[in-house]
């Protein structure tokens, strides 16, 4: 199975609203890194968080790390239209720290 | 924009052909990455490049062959496909391939959209 999962799959919610999404992953890790992918196009760096920090902020992201849950979660504040976009999240591991494995997404559709 | 590009950004080929992915980082990093997306399942790492050395080669059929001249390029030589490869691939660079302690974030290209008929 999958190393990270997102949940929910989709998500909608109205501009201005909060959007949280959720990742399980099952083994150890390096550190957990949160992508945005608009439709059709690569992938892009939101955050990374290290496998001894709990929380990270990054403008309008905050992001939490579980260890003991392996899980994270990415929390969007005041959301806009511009932030609908599928989210992946990335976990690191393994010796050469360059096993990135991506979960299958959260798809966000944002109401303007 | 990125700073890594990638050609062609479509491409239809017959399960006979051979064609060429490229893919090109103007970053100055030392690692790229092949990644494929097919629809509905979690983007899968195909090969690691690390100062032209492939680091990595995730189980992926030999009719794909990579092939990294120097660390700024990067290409994908296909051949003989099926149809279940028709999907996104994408192309990504790192300034290094980290540590047990340093992990780099990958900066990713637009992806080459491969349809196999």
């Amino acid at each position: 199975s999958q190393q990270g999962e997102e949940d929910p799959q989709a998500l909608s919610i109205q501009e201005g609203e909060n959007a949280t999404m959720n990742c399980s992953y099952k083994t150890s890790i390096n550190n957990l890194q949160w992508y945005r992918q608009n439709s059709g196009r690569g992938l892009v760096h939101l955050i990374l968080i290290r496998s001894n920090e709990r929380e990270k902020h990054s403008g309008r992201l905050r992001v939490t790390l579980d260890t003991s849950k392996k899980s994270s979660s990415l929390l969007i504040t005041a959301s806009r239209a511009a932030d609908t976009a599928s989210y992946f999240c990335a976990t690191v591991r393994g010796i050469g720290g360059f096993k990135t494995i991506f979960g299958a997404g959260t798809r966000l559709f944002v109401k303007a | 924009e990125t700073g890594v590009t990638q050609t062609p950004r479509h491409l239809v080929m017959g399960m006979t052909n051979k064609k060429s992915l490229k893919c090109e980082q103007h970053l100055g990093h030392n690692a790229m990455y092949w990644y494929k997306q097919s629809a509905k399942k979690p983007l899968e790492l195909m090969f690691v490049y690390s100062l032209e050395e492939r680091v990595e080669n995730n189980s992926v059929p030999s009719r794909f062959s990579p092939e990294c001249p120097n660390s700024s390029h990067l290409f994908l030589h296909l051949h003989t496909l099926q149809p279940e490869d028709s999907a996104l691939y994408l192309c990504a660079s790192s300034q290094g391939v980290g540590t047990v302690d340093i992990s780099y974030e990958q900066y990713f290209g637009p992806g080459t959209r491969l349809t196999v008929t």
